[in-house]
């Protein structure tokens, strides 16, 4: 089994829909992260979170929330989808503890708001 | 702003040659940086890592050196077999504390057979 597993694979949804990614770890990891990748631009923070009671903002959060439901549960919510969200969105994970400061991605969600 | 960048945004080696992947940044601050493979359909993967108080670290076929004074970070794969083929990404921590990751927006490398 993966060390970090999204789910869905892949996702079509119509415009204002509400659509909630999920992620899930098995590393023990105290850090998740949702990512979202677009042609030419790189991967971009959405949220982070640090621990359970800690949710934060990232650089390109509008539109966008997030759930930590557990250490190892971190799901991210599309309220209202609209079209240029359509995108892959990258959970990530990582455990200051380890003194390793990189991530461990899951495969990804590919996303399309038709 | 800041940034983390990348010289050229394609690659293509001969299989059996040796790979070097370039990348710019621009905040003098940053603490640590590492390099990901992202192969096709997939999550990138780590790679290597080194922090700002070194200028060179190797790993299995791989180089990361980091020259401060230019602030330029660059990869080289020794041998690259078709397996290599990938993007790559360049990422950057500025601060422990905080620990986001900042990435550079990829070189797509392609092996020549």
């Amino acid at each position: 089994d993966a060390d970090v597993t999204q789910t869905p694979r892949n996702r079509i949804t119509k415009t204002g829909k509400r659509i909630m990614l999920e992620c899930s770890q098995t590393k023990g990891h105290d850090r998740m992260y949702w990512y979202r990748q677009d042609p030419g631009l790189g991967l971009r923070l959405i949220y982070y979170s640090f621990d359970v009671k800690d949710i934060n903002k990232g650089e390109i959060s509008d539109g966008y929330s997030v759930s930590r439901q557990a250490q190892a549960k971190f799901s991210l919510s599309l309220e209202s989808a609209i079209p240029n969200q359509t995108a892959l969105y990258f959970c990530a994970t990582s455990d200051r503890a380890t003194g390793h400061y990189g991530y461990t991605f899951g495969s990804g969600t590919r996303l399309t708001v038709v | 702003g800041e940034s983390v960048g990348l010289h050229l945004p394609t690659l293509s080696v001969q299989e059996g040659d040796n790979s070097i992947i370039n990348c710019a940044y621009s905040n003098s601050a940053s603490d640590y940086f590492i390099w990901y493979k992202q192969e096709s359909g997939k999550g990138p993967q780590f790679i290597i890592d080194i922090r700002s108080n070194m200028d060179k670290r190797q790993g299995q076929r791989v180089t990361v050196l980091l020259n401060k004074t230019v602030k330029h970070l660059s990869l080289q794969i020794a041998a690259t077999q078709p397996g290599d083929s990938a993007v790559y990404f360049c990422a950057e921590i500025v601060g422990f504390g905080n620990e986001k990751l900042t990435f550079g927006t990829g070189t797509r490398l392609t092996i020549i057979p």
